[in-house]
């Protein structure tokens, strides 16, 4: 599986979008974006997942450029509840062994 | 989401012991996952399990084995507890492109 790249930590302020960045540009064809997230010591949440278009679900949108090289996951409106570690994993459709990084601790301010 | 429960949620142990962590779901999920989580870092796959008759190895099987009894039941055993397989375990069931995790299991070994 490609092999992401993520901000060790970020702040974003209650009600403003949180613009969460992830490189992965040794991404194949055949791999998606996914994104999931883990508040405190729980167990991680999924959040959305894509291939080449933006996609978007209740929780969140997701921009993946035009050469997949890199994504955004977005929170349109912050709150402190979203304050979680979030994690980019890149990896094919059908493979199980889904590889989680350090991730980007966000952190929502009031 | 699925219903994954583990048990226990905490557990302290000697070096040497053997030590069994259980997990259960309710959705009927074929696919089973085992992951441990050590401080500041990310999720790594112990084993994972497709159905009741196929088991396969993660990136850190060495150490654990695994035991589905059922399509709902899927355990985690250390042998031979050794202090550096003190972590936060944790259970997931997959579905299509999505795993749900259980709420974790704490693991000291002393």
């Amino acid at each position: 599986d490609a092999k992401t790249t993520q901000p060790p930590s970020m702040d974003c302020a209650e009600g403003r979008a949180a613009n969460l960045p992830c490189n992965h540009s040794t991404i194949s064809g055949n791999e998606y974006v996914y994104w999931y997230r883990q508040i405190h010591s729980q167990g991680p949440q999924y959040i959305i997942h894509g291939l080449k278009n933006n996609e978007t679900n209740e929780m969140a949108s997701l921009i993946i450029t035009e050469d997949r090289k890199s994504s955004t996951l977005i929170l349109p409106h912050a709150t402190l509840r979203d304050t979680a570690v979030y994690y980019c994993i890149v990896r094919a459709y059908n493979n199980n062994d889904m590889r989680f990084g350090a991730g980007t601790r966000l952190t929502v301010k009031p | 989401d699925a219903d994954v429960t583990q048990t226990p949620r905490n557990r302290i142990t000697k070096t040497g012991k053997r030590i069994m962590l259980e997990c259960s779901q309710t959705k009927g999920h074929d696919r089973m996952y085992w992951y441990r989580q050590d401080p500041g870092l990310g999720l790594r796959l112990i084993y994972y399990s497709f159905d009741v008759k196929d088991i396969n190895k993660g990136e850190i099987s060495d150490g654990y084995s695994v035991s589905r009894q059922a399509q709902a039941k899927f355990s985690l055993s250390l042998e031979s507890a050794i202090p550096n397989q003190t972590a936060l375990y944790f259970c997931a069931t997959g579905f299509r492109e999505t795993q749900y995790f259980g709420p974790g299991t704490r693991l000291l070994v002393l």
